[in-house]
């Protein structure tokens, strides 16, 4: 266990809908990083935020977007679902301070399935 | 896009075998991490290897990393049913954010 959590475990939308994913990074964690991981594959960073300001974005439209609280918690929010959107969601939280060592907790994931 | 690239992409052995699998990148790297995944579950940290680093262990793991060779290799000796899963190799190269860009993952199986 991470102390990592992620909601919901699973999802199910149609095409064109739009869905909203939540993750508690674990105490004393001050980032949050996003990563979608399709079936067969490693996961893809999606974006980062930190005191709750993106920082860094991976390879996916403006249709992903994310917030941070100021409890370090974090959305992630898809609008306008395409099927290729179908993966598991994983959430991760480090400590910026750990300068080096960047070990990230990963939370148990939420699957989207996009119909 | 993928920077690690694990080879083989499944690997089955028997219980009490050891099990190595083997991690390619193509970029500098500030260290190399290796993550267990169980049947499409979150990812468990296993070891961090920097940069600077050749070999690295940690109870049953052997980490080793070649930075001129830009790979790296994960030992785990002496396996257990359990230790059956996806086991994925991701480098972090620095940067103002510390992402991580994982490969496709070895399948590793191991038969009681």
């Amino acid at each position: 266990e991470t102390g990592v959590t992620q909601s919901p475990t699973h999802l199910i939308k149609t095409r064109g809908q739009q869905v909203t994913l939540r993750c508690s990074s674990q105490s004393g964690h001050n980032t949050v990083s996003w990563y979608q991981q399709a079936l067969g594959q490693g996961p893809q960073f999606i974006f980062q935020y930190y005191r709750e300001e993106e920082n860094g974005r991976g390879n996916f439209p403006p249709r992903f977007s994310g917030l941070q609280f100021p409890n370090y918690s974090s959305e992630l929010n898809v609008n306008a679902l395409e099927l290729d959107d179908s993966a598991l969601y994983l959430c991760a939280s480090s400590s910026a301070w750990t300068s080096g060592r960047n070990e990230q907790f990963f939370g148990p994931g939420t699957r989207l399935t996009v119909l | 896009s993928q920077q690690g690239e694990e080879d083989p992409q499944a690997l089955s052995i028997q219980e009490g075998e050891n099990a190595t699998m083997n991690c390619s990148y193509k970029t500098s790297i500030n260290n190399l991490q290796w993550y267990r995944q169980n049947s499409g579950r979150g990812l468990v940290h296993l070891i961090l290897i920097r940069s600077n680093e050749r070999e690295k262990h940690s109870g049953r793991l052997r980490v080793t990393l070649d930075t001129s060779k830009k790979s790296s290799s994960l030992l785990i000796t002496a396996s257990r049913a359990a230790d059956t899963a996806s086991y994925f190799c991701a480098t972090e190269s620095g940067g103002s954010n510390y992402k991580l860009t994982f490969g496709k993952g070895t399948l590793l199986t191991v038969n009681p």
